[in-house]
């Protein structure tokens, strides 16, 4: 069974830096891409950025370009979301999803519970 | 605003069918994917690449594609399907992933 754990939401202020973590298991992690989503509690899905499997794709949505890298780990099944000058927008629970193939274009196959983030003063 | 539209909400009583819609430009060359997401809980896919069922996926959800458009398809409502759905496909013109706004869906 594929399962994904996501970590490191919390409480931060606008400016600041967050890093949020995915752990897999249940799968061959350095087999398929991976996707972090966000939704805002009682709004719609936002994807976030996805990763290919082997880090050479990547691709973000344009209000996180240049704020927001994601990178994995395949050695120690993690995948990651380093997040800089977050701001209040950014306020979302963030899913940690996996991708069907080895590039991010096909579909989420797969999700985590999510982990929350509030960007607040 | 969500690059896909979705109707934000439909309904039908318990037993019948229901269809959602989910239009774009960005569908055209690419596949559809379906999300179903109950409250408080993590999306679920539902239906992939138009109109496959993953494993596990009752045979009353139906996906279908024309076009700049496509469907989902709910026979034989029951009370347990009342949940957020979500469309969304890969933009290569935007080199994005693109999901619509949701649908609630209400069995009433």
């Amino acid at each position: 069974e594929v399962q994904l754990e996501e970590s490191g939401g919390s409480l931060t202020q606008p400016g600041r830096s967050l890093r949020l973590s995915c752990v897999g298991s249940g799968f061959i992690f350095e087999d398929y891409a991976m996707h972090w989503v966000r939704q805002v509690p009682g709004k719609g899905l936002e994807w976030v950025s996805g990763i290919s499997w082997d880090s050479r794709s990547i691709a973000y949505v344009d209000s996180v370009r240049g704020r927001f890298t994601i990178s994995r780990d395949n050695a120690k099944k993690s995948l990651h979301l380093q997040m800089n000058s977050l701001r209040a927008e950014d306020t979302a629970l963030y899913y940690c999803a996996k991708d069907k193939g080895s590039y991010y274009e096909n579909y989420l196959d797969s999700w985590g519970q999510g982990t929350l983030v509030t960007v607040s003063s | 605003q969500s690059v896909l539209t979705q109707p934000p909400s439909v309904s039908a009583a318990p037993g019948q069918k229901v269809t959602i819609s989910c239009s774009g430009i960005n569908i055209g060359n690419g596949f559809v994917s379906w999300y179903q997401q109950f409250p408080g809980t993590a999306p679920k896919l539902l239906i992939s690449e138009n109109h496959n069922r993953p494993s596990g996926i009752s045979e009353r959800f139906s996906g279908s594609k024309s076009g700049t458009s496509a469907t989902l398809g709910i026979t034989g409502l029951q009370t347990g399907d009342e949940a957020d759905y979500y469309c969304g496909t890969w933009d290569s013109s935007q080199n994005s992933w693109v999901f619509g706004g949701g649908t609630k869906l209400t069995v009433l």
